[in-house]
């Protein structure tokens, strides 16, 4: 499974967009991209995850490159209680032996 | 209310002692994990069972052992072997759908060593 490449840290106020980026630049064609966040002492939460098209739900906005050398997260919206670790992973599909593995992150801070 | 349920929230052990940590999901999934944190880092593979009677080590097994009699419980034994066990513990279960996978997450299991 292809590495990922994240901030260690960012910053955001409350009620802009949170960008965050992520580097995946030796993904795979088949290897999505998926996207957990980490509030503090809880277990992660899936937020959202793409293949090659860019995505949209209740909770975020994933952007993709072209190349889908690199994909963003966007929070249109930053809330206190969006203040978390955020993980993005690439892997291959479960049935081809992908294994979701969570680096380190980013530590997003939603700042009033 | 589904979802996965771990107990319990707060374990100490002694020197020479096997703990077991309970997970238990309503969920129906297949599926099931244990992950280990420390502080500061991501979250590192012990076992996963994708079928029940059946599981496999992940990245750091050593010293920790697992059972599947179940499909709704996965528990994990830390044993006397783990020399540094004190970690946030998390289990997880997931659901597969066309080639992807959403994993759902308990609140964890902080084990500390007295």
């Amino acid at each position: 499974d292809a590495k990922t490449t994240q901030p260690t840290s960012m910053d955001c106020a409350e009620g802009r967009a949170a960008n965050l980026p992520c580097n995946h630049s030796t993904i795979s064609g088949n290897e999505y991209v998926y996207w957990y966040r980490q509030i503090h002492s809880q277990g992660p939460q899936y937020i959202i995850h793409g293949l090659k098209n860019n995505e949209t739900n209740e909770m975020a906005s994933l952007i993709i490159t072209e190349d889908r050398k690199s994909s963003t997260l966007i929070l249109p919206h930053a809330t206190l209680r969006d203040t978390a670790v955020y993980y993005c992973i690439v892997r291959a599909p479960y049935n081809q032996g992908g294994k979701l593995i969570f680096g380190q992150g980013t530590e997003l801070s939603v700042k009033p | 209310d589904g979802g996965i349920t771990q107990s319990p929230k707060y374990l100490f052990r002694k020197e020479g002692q096997n703990v077991t940590l309970s997970c238990e999901q309503n969920l129906n999934h297949d599926a099931m994990y244990w992950y280990r944190q420390d502080p500061g880092q991501g979250l590192r593979l012990i076992y996963y069972s994708q079928i029940v009677n059946d599981f496999q080590k992940g990245d750091i097994a050593e010293g920790y052992s697992v059972s599947r009699e179940k499909k709704e419980s996965f528990p994990l034994t830390v044993t006397s072997a783990q020399k540094n066990p004190t970690a946030f513990y998390l289990c997880a279960s997931s659901i597969m759908s066309g080639g992807t996978e959403k994993l759902f997450f308990g609140s964890g299991t902080q084990l500390s060593v007295l």
